[in-house]
């Protein structure tokens, strides 16, 4: 059975501080994606990474990859309040077309 | 362009009724899913479809049926609910293997 698993759960920090969220997964796969959930919302794509090595940036958010150790990093540079919200991390196999999420991580932003 | 829109958006049901969730994708997207989201478990996948004609089951199909009307539209049925289906259902699609997924705005579902 694939398990994905995310941690921190639950994450505080202050506006202008930095953290990661990592994400770990027990079986091979050379996908992995990152969501963000707003409170009552649904989930909006964030980053799809597709190799060893991968690293994708979108403003204070950076994403890697490495299928080896099978982590993924979310890296939050200089947290601002518009950031709070939960980020899943998903893995999908190499055959098949299913995809499995993590538990997420709930990001709160404090001024 | 709607993207993945789903009806309806909030439910309630007593224990023994039968419903059915609506999906409907226009990006000619071959692959839907159905997933249900509760409080610390993340989203669960419980059928999808990966072509027009094809439905398969995921991690929790017990308790749900599925029916690929046609390319656009996926729907998920529940014959006679139970409180443990009380959830958020998510439906999503995506057009290629493994490619991301784009996901609907979600129904709430209490069933009493």
């Amino acid at each position: 059975e694939l398990k994905v698993e995310q941690n921190p759960l639950f994450l505080s920090m202050q506006e202008g501080k930095n953290y990661t969220i990592y994400c770990n997964y027990s079986t091979t796969s050379d996908r992995l994606y990152w969501y963000r959930q707003d409170p009552g919302k649904s989930l909006e794509s964030l980053f799809v990474l597709l190799s060893n090595g991968a690293v994708k940036q979108e403003g204070r958010l950076m994403a890697s990859l490495d299928t080896k150790a099978r982590l993924s990093t979310l890296h939050i540079t200089a947290a601002v309040h518009d950031l709070s919200a939960t980020y899943f991390c998903a893995v999908s196999l190499l055959t098949g077309n299913q995809f499995y999420f993590g538990t997420g991580t709930s990001l709160t932003v404090i001024p | 362009n709607a993207g993945v829109t789903q009806t309806p958006k909030f439910q309630v049901l007593k224990t023994g009724q039968s419903m059915t969730l609506q999906c409907a994708q226009d990006m000619n997207h071959n692959s839907m899913y159905w997933y249900r989201q509760d409080p610390g478990m993340g989203l669960r996948l419980i059928y999808y479809s990966a072509s027009e004609g094809t439905t398969d089951k995921g991690e929790v199909p017990n308790g749900y049926n599925v029916s690929r009307l046609n390319k656009r539209e996926f729907s998920l049925r529940l014959e006679s609910a139970a409180p443990s289906q009380t959830s958020v259902y998510f439906c999503a699609s995506n057009d290629r293997l493994r490619e991301t997924q784009y996901f609907g705005p979600g129904t709430r579902l209490l069933v009493l």
